[in-house]
């Protein structure tokens, strides 16, 4: 069974900072997903990558999918309040195997 | 066009008290899934569907919860009779085509069992 780790569990920053969650296993991935999740809300999805080395922004978002494809990362430039929530990674492994969701990394953006 | 909807969103019961906890997917969806959130546990998938047949209910924790999908427009998890430590956010997500595909997840139904 994979197994997706995602560090920091909890990261708590001023506004205008920059932050990198990480998404790792020891799985190869056919394709990993990020998704945020707001208080109060279900986890929506921001972006799949697919491809090794494989690079997508979405505005202050920076995604990275590892060239092996077993790990992710998630950069946010000048975070803002906004951005505050629960962020997941989920894979799909080569297998074909069904989505599975890491434990998460809460972000906490203050003003 | 509407999401996935849930109901109830919230729903304090006692322990032993049966509890039926409702989902509508997104028109069109093939594939809809049961998860519970805690946070000691993070999100865990209870029970897939696929065209209506349950294809994975591994992660159901035991007898006392079940799931049924009568029809494409209409699932729902039962707890009977239920603990408190049932207490959780549980959603509903559905999918176009299948456990690889792009998840849509209702806004939760977040059940407290005293």
């Amino acid at each position: 069974t994979q197994l997706l780790e995602q560090s920091p569990q909890f990261l708590s920053i001023q506004e205008g900072e920059n932050l990198t969650v990480y998404c790792n296993s020891s799985s190869v991935f056919s394709s990993l997903q990020w998704y945020r999740q707001e208080p109060g809300e279900g986890p929506v999805l921001l972006v799949t990558v697919v491809t090794g080395g494989e690079v997508k922004k979405l505005k202050r978002l920076t995604f990275q999918f590892g060239d092996a494809r077993k790990d992710s990362s998630l950069h946010i430039t000048a975070a803002q309040p906004g951005d505050t929530g629960l962020y997941l990674c989920a894979g799909v492994d080569n297998a074909g195997n069904m989505l599975t969701f890491g434990g998460g990394t809460r972000l906490m953006v203050k003003p | 066009d509407a999401g996935v909807i849930q109901s109830p969103r919230h729903e304090v019961t006692e322990m032993g008290q049966e509890v039926t906890l409702r989902c509508k997917p997104i028109s069109g969806h093939n594939s809809l899934f049961w998860y519970r959130q805690t946070m000691m546990r993070g999100l865990e998938l209870l029970i897939y569907f696929n065209n209506n047949v349950p294809i994975d209910d591994s992660g159901m924790p035991e007898d006392r919860f079940s799931a049924k999908m009568p029809n494409a427009s209409f699932s729902t998890l039962k707890i009977q009779p239920s603990e408190p430590r049932d207490s959780a956010v549980y959603f509903c997500a559905s999918s176009f085509l299948d456990s690889t595909d792009t998840q849509y997840f209702g806004p939760g139904t977040r059940l407290t069992v005293l």
